[in-house]
């Protein structure tokens, strides 16, 4: 178990539909990164937050948002759903800072399916 | 921005023999390469890491090098049991404020008993 929980683990929703996934970082993380796994492909990162703030975006989506609460929780927000978009989605967290390298700790992903 | 190439795709070994998996990198600003191990329907764990002030790293069965002049690297798994079956990803992480990793494409590593 890495400390990274996520919720919920499975979804199935319909095209055109709106879905939010929530990530809770490992205790003392202040970063949050959100991956997209697509079925046979690696992992492609979508966007992080350190401490409340956006730090990085990758190949994310206009249809796709995310944010950080005061909590260090952060939410996936997914929109305007398509067939396309089902994969399995992690969260991965950090300890995060402004200098050096930290490990990414990856929690056990929301697999969801678009129909 | 960075690109990281993971050779091979797939991998076949009789239980006991090494496995090698390699990487390359394309940014010399990286500074920290971790590996990963993806079973079936689970989330990535971190297996070993590496940073760019170390040459080699071993934990057991699993050792990992970093050549930064030619900027690759290589996971090696030694003694492999039937249980290190899995897709194992590489993934580097630029130095500087955004800590966002780019991990190669996995390689399907298979151990035959």
């Amino acid at each position: 178990d890495s400390g990274v929980t996520q919720t919920p683990k499975h979804l199935i929703t319909a095209t055109g539909q709106r879905v939010t996934l929530r990530c809770s970082p490992r205790s003392g993380d202040l970063s949050v990164y959100w991956y997209q796994q697509s079925l046979d492909q690696g992992l492609q990162f979508l966007i992080q937050y350190y401490n409340g703030e956006e730090r990085a975006k990758g190949n994310i989506l206009e249809r796709f948002s995310a944010q950080q609460f005061p909590d260090l929780h952060s939410e996936l927000n997914l929109s305007s759903l398509e067939l396309g978009d089902s994969a399995l989605y992690f969260c991965a967290s950090s300890v995060g800072g402004q200098a050096g390298t930290d490990t990414q700790y990856f929690g056990p992903g929301t697999r969801l399916t678009v129909l | 921005g960075e690109n990281v190439e993971q050779h091979p795709s797939t991998l076949s070994v009789q239980e006991g023999d090494s496995a090698v998996i390699k990487c390359t990198y394309s940014d010399s600003a990286s500074n920290y390469f971790p590996w990963y191990k993806q079973e079936l329907g689970k989330r990535p764990q971190l297996i070993i890491d590496i940073r760019s002030n170390v040459g080699e790293k071993k934990d057991q069965r699993i050792a990992v090098t970093l050549n930064k002049t030619a900027k690759h690297f290589s996971l090696h798994i030694t003694e492999t049991q039937p249980e290190d079956s899995a897709v194992y990803f590489c993934a580097s992480l630029l130095s500087g404020s955004a800590r966002q990793l780019t991990f190669g494409s996995g390689t399907q590593l298979t151990v035959l008993p």
